[in-house]
């Protein structure tokens, strides 16, 4: 079975451009989350989606950031406008149901803003 | 959630015992305790979790003091594969866990 699926592994963007991280969920899942992993730190919850929904965003910043889980295809993280801070780890994660703290990480999508 | 407090770092010798202390004091009582660990930059790995007793799977032991406010992980012949930062969260469960700093298991031969 495949694990979660993040893409592109590395990318590179310069100041205002856009980013986008995708995620594909474990077979079967359909609960996804999403957290950051700025350099030496620990990781931060950022957003849960369920299909179509988004769960709990408390961990967004007010701007610039999304996320969406369509009906169909990944999940999307979307980062507009990046500046340097935005440069972190992007780890996707995934879980069977919503009652679980066991959940199971994409291998990250490293983001670097120039 | 719970705060949690974990020994920055920690060394083992291979093929003995690894033993990771977590202090969550403050642990409410529908909290669970998990723990996972994160090699080198890869995705977290979810090893455990137990609410009140102790816990035994393929990759570790986990041990709930009786009062609930510490835990250790416990790994039984540690490998040098298992050099990893490893997180120990209290929490509920809806996938909002918090990572602090860990504790960095260096596992030498």
């Amino acid at each position: 079975n495949a694990g979660v699926m993040q893409n592109p592994r590395h990318l590179v963007r310069r100041r205002g451009q856009e980013a986008r991280l995708r995620c594909s969920p474990m077979k079967g899942h359909s609960h996804v989350y999403w957290y950051r992993q700025l350099p030496e730190e620990g990781l931060k919850f950022m957003v849960y989606l369920q299909k179509e929904n988004i769960i709990d965003e408390s961990g967004m910043p007010k701007e610039r950031f999304s996320a969406e889980f369509p009906k169909e295809g990944p999940s999307i993280l979307r980062i507009q406008q990046v500046v340097r801070g935005d440069s972190a780890a992007y780890f996707c994660a995934s879980s069977p149901n919503r009652d679980t703290g066991e959940l199971f990480f994409g291998e990250g999508s490293r983001l670097t803003v120039l | 959630d719970a705060k949690t407090t974990q020994p920055p770092s920690m060394d083992c010798a291979e093929g003995r015992a690894a033993n990771l202390p977590c202090n969550h004091s403050t642990i409410s009582g529908n909290e669970y305790v998990y723990w996972y660990r994160q090699i080198h930059s890869q995705g977290p790995q979810y090893i455990i979790h137990g609410l009140k007793n102790n816990e035994t799977n393929e990759m570790a032991s986990l041990i709930i003091t009786e009062d609930r406010k510490s835990s250790t992980l416990i790994l039984p012949h540690a490998t040098l594969r298992d050099t990893a930062v490893y997180y120990c969260i209290a929490g509920s469960t809806l996938g909002r866990l918090y990572f602090g700093r860990g504790t960095q298991l260096t596992v030498w031969p």
